[in-house]
């Protein structure tokens, strides 16, 4: 199984302050075929089903503000919010869809410092 | 807009089965990959498997003797049965759907605790 290894755990940002969270896999998730890498970023809020934010590591999903973006590459992602505001405050965890068993990362929960 | 709602029960005994389905409006499970995922007090998430519009089914090695995983698409609905349950299955469970592996759409969760 492809472990997905997220930190940090939790994070508290100020307001218009950048936040970045880092996922790192246990082998490559980047396809030689295709060139691109099977990682998904998610955004989870209390009472709220998941929602993709980033696909195939560094594409926005529709309609997910600019100031989320998405990097990284091979076994080492990152997840960045450039200027948080309080609606990002959420749990965010990454998964690697390159291969069954689909695995998630921790998740790392983002508030308001 | 997708919906996936989960529904069955919130409770049950050890060494039952575990039931649960997954509706899904705003989009068809014809052609999407659906999939069923837990997520345990105080751990990470696990994926336990999915079934194809073709009905093809794959099933996280962890849970495979235990898990089936089916669909009807004339209610545009798949279902969950875990065996053999204990009190290490109690969670949340999620369902979800999408394009490959990759999920577009997750349902709300429902909490499942096995409990006599």
């Amino acid at each position: 199984d492809i472990v997905m290894t997220q930190s940090p755990d939790s994070l508290a940002v100020s307001l218009g302050e950048r936040a970045t969270i880092n996922c790192k896999s246990s082998q490559s998730i980047l396809s030689s075929s295709n060139n691109k890498n099977y990682l998904g970023w998610y955004q989870q809020k209390p009472g709220q089903p998941p929602k993709p934010i980033v696909d195939w590591a560094s594409t926005r999903a529709s309609g997910v503000p600019d100031r989320f973006s998405g990097s990284g590459s091979g076994t080492d992602f990152t997840l960045t919010i450039s200027s948080l505001q309080a609606e990002d405050v959420a749990i965010y965890f990454c998964q690697q869809y390159y291969s069954a068993p689909l695995t998630f990362g921790q998740g790392t929960k983002v508030e308001i410092k | 807009q997708v919906q996936l709602q989960e529904s069955g029960p919130g409770l049950v005994k050890p060494s039952e089965t575990l039931s649960l389905t997954c509706t899904v409006s705003g989009a068809s499970i014809s052609s999407r990959y659906s999939s069923w995922i837990r997520q345990s007090p105080g751990k990470g998430r696990e994926w336990m498997g999915y079934i194809h519009y073709s009905g093809t089914t794959n099933y996280n090695p962890s849970l495979k003797s235990r898990v089936t995983i089916s669909m009807d698409t004339s209610k545009n609905q798949f279902s969950l049965n875990l065996s053999s349950v204990t009190a290490a299955d109690t969670a949340v469970y999620y369902c979800a759907t999408g394009v490959g592996f990759r999920i577009e759409y997750w349902g709300l969760g429902t909490l499942v605790t096995v409990s006599s």
